[in-house]
């Protein structure tokens, strides 16, 4: 059975920076490419970016609003994904979701862990 | 980037009803379409992909058409269980954009 548990949530200040993690198991987490998705209080969802997998060249791609400040990455050894956000604003605040894709983005989903973003 | 317009943004419908989202994309994405239901306070649940192949485990009630520019989700007998918020997902071009969800509620 597929499971991604996500870790690192919590509150921090504008221009601060948090470190979330996504343990997988129960796949071939090498293989996979993994996308973050994200979803302010109350509104949609929000594609936030996604790694390739070593094997297909490893690449990343972001949204616009969070190009230049958040880093997605893996270790593949330790069968988790990580998302670096650095420069954080209110705007940031979320639950933010990892997730495999396959046949497409986003096909299986973590719980997701919640990002606050406040003075 | 491509956007995706749902409607409606809610619905009132009652248990055994047909119900039909639709999707609609600013440029043709061929079938790179999939659809989510999220229920309160859960991650969203992929229901179908490449726009009509139903997901592992999810009710054959549900299904999904369309192709190009215009998709549709039907649920063809609503279930108590059924009652969430419904989104569409184009991965056809990037960045992947998400429809603004639809929600379905208890008539």
């Amino acid at each position: 059975e597929v499971q991604l548990v996500e870790s690192g949530g919590g509150f921090v200040k504008p221009g601060g920076s948090l470190r979330l993690s996504c343990a997988a198991s129960g796949f071939t987490f090498s293989n996979a490419w993994m996308s973050w998705v994200r979803q302010a209080p109350g509104k949609g969802l929000e594609w936030v970016g996604r790694i390739k997998s070593k094997t297909d060249d490893g690449t990343t791609d972001y949204a616009a609003p969070v190009k230049g400040r958040f880093t997605i990455s893996r270790d593949d050894s330790k069968n988790t994904l990580y998302l670096q956000m650095n420069s954080l604003k209110t705007e940031d605040t979320a639950v933010y979701y990892c997730a495999s894709d396959w046949e497409g983005i986003a096909d299986q989903w973590g719980q997701g862990t919640l990002v606050t973003v406040s003075s | 980037d491509i956007q995706m317009t749902q409607s409606p943004s809610s619905l009132s419908a009652s248990v055994g009803d047909r119900v039909t989202i639709t999707c609609r994309a600013s440029q043709g994405i061929r079938n790179d379409l999939g659809w989510y239901q999220q229920k309160p306070g859960k991650a969203p649940k992929r229901l179908i992909y490449r726009a009509s192949s139903l997901q592992n485990g999810v009710p054959p009630r549900f299904s999904g058409s369309g192709s190009g520019t215009e998709f549709t989700l039907t649920i063809s007998s609503l279930q108590p269980e059924d009652f969430a918020t419904y989104y569409c997902l184009q991965h056809n071009n990037y960045p992947p954009t998400f429809g603004q969800g639809t929600k379905v509620e208890i008539k």
